[in-house]
């Protein structure tokens, strides 16, 4: 079956430290692989999508591969900033199961001034 | 571009009582999913509707929920009787069609089942 895992937090860092959470997915066929983050009181946004192998997706400074060998989608982010602190949520989705999402746990950054 | 609207944004009932939560989707968006999202985890999918179809309700609780959509446009989460394990924000989203890749939240409808 389908399902994502990814690290727990919550993760604390210090403004313009380097960031990485974890992603791993199990699924069947190709899914398309997405981070979504939810902001304090917000409902959850996309932040960055891939939809085949070896694709990257980038925005606002993060960015993810696509790796199949693998089965990961990890989150990167090179300095990260104060306004970064959110809940990022790792998921999956597939062509073939009319876009059923399935989501990770989240994991919470914190970031210090 | 108007988002996805949902309301009432916090609600607070006792057990066995009843509840409802409404949501308008991005307009012209043609599928609508109802996630339940319980603290400290990823949201969980409980119906996906295509139109005013239902495409995927394999994980509603249908003993106490049940949903609608009947013109393919807004749609109702209602929750009778309650639970206090029911206790989670109700996530409203929309995508285009069923093949488009992206889904669109609203902020969300927080129940709190004391």
């Amino acid at each position: 079956g389908n399902s994502v895992t990814q690290m727990e937090g919550p993760v604390t860092l210090s403004e313009e430290a380097f960031l990485t959470i974890n992603c791993t997915y199990t699924a069947t066929g190709y899914p398309s692989l997405f981070w979504y983050v939810q902001y304090p009181g917000e409902g959850l946004q996309l932040l960055l999508k891939a939809t085949k192998a070896d694709d990257k997706g980038s925005n606002k400074g993060f960015e993810a591969t696509y790796r199949k060998e693998t089965t990961s989608f990890h989150l990167e982010k090179g300095s990260v900033q104060v306004s970064d602190s959110a809940v990022y949520f790792c998921a999956l989705s597939g062509r073939y199961n009319f876009n059923k999402f399935y989501f990770g746990s989240g994991t919470k950054l914190n970031v210090k001034p | 571009e108007a988002g996805v609207a949902q309301s009432p944004r916090y609600k607070i009932i006792e057990k066995r009582q009843s509840v409802a939560f409404w949501c308008n989707p991005i307009s012209g968006h043609a599928t609508l999913y109802w996630y339940q999202q319980i603290l400290g985890q990823g949201p969980k999918l409980l119906i996906q509707f295509q139109n005013n179809g239902v495409v995927d309700d394999s994980q509603l609780p249908k003993d106490r929920f049940s949903a609608e959509r009947l013109k393919g446009v807004d749609s109702t989460l209602k929750i009778q009787p309650a639970k206090l394990e029911d206790s989670a924000v109700y996530l409203c989203a929309s995508s285009l069609a069923l093949y488009t890749g992206e889904l669109f939240f609203g902020e969300g409808s927080r129940l709190t089942v004391l």
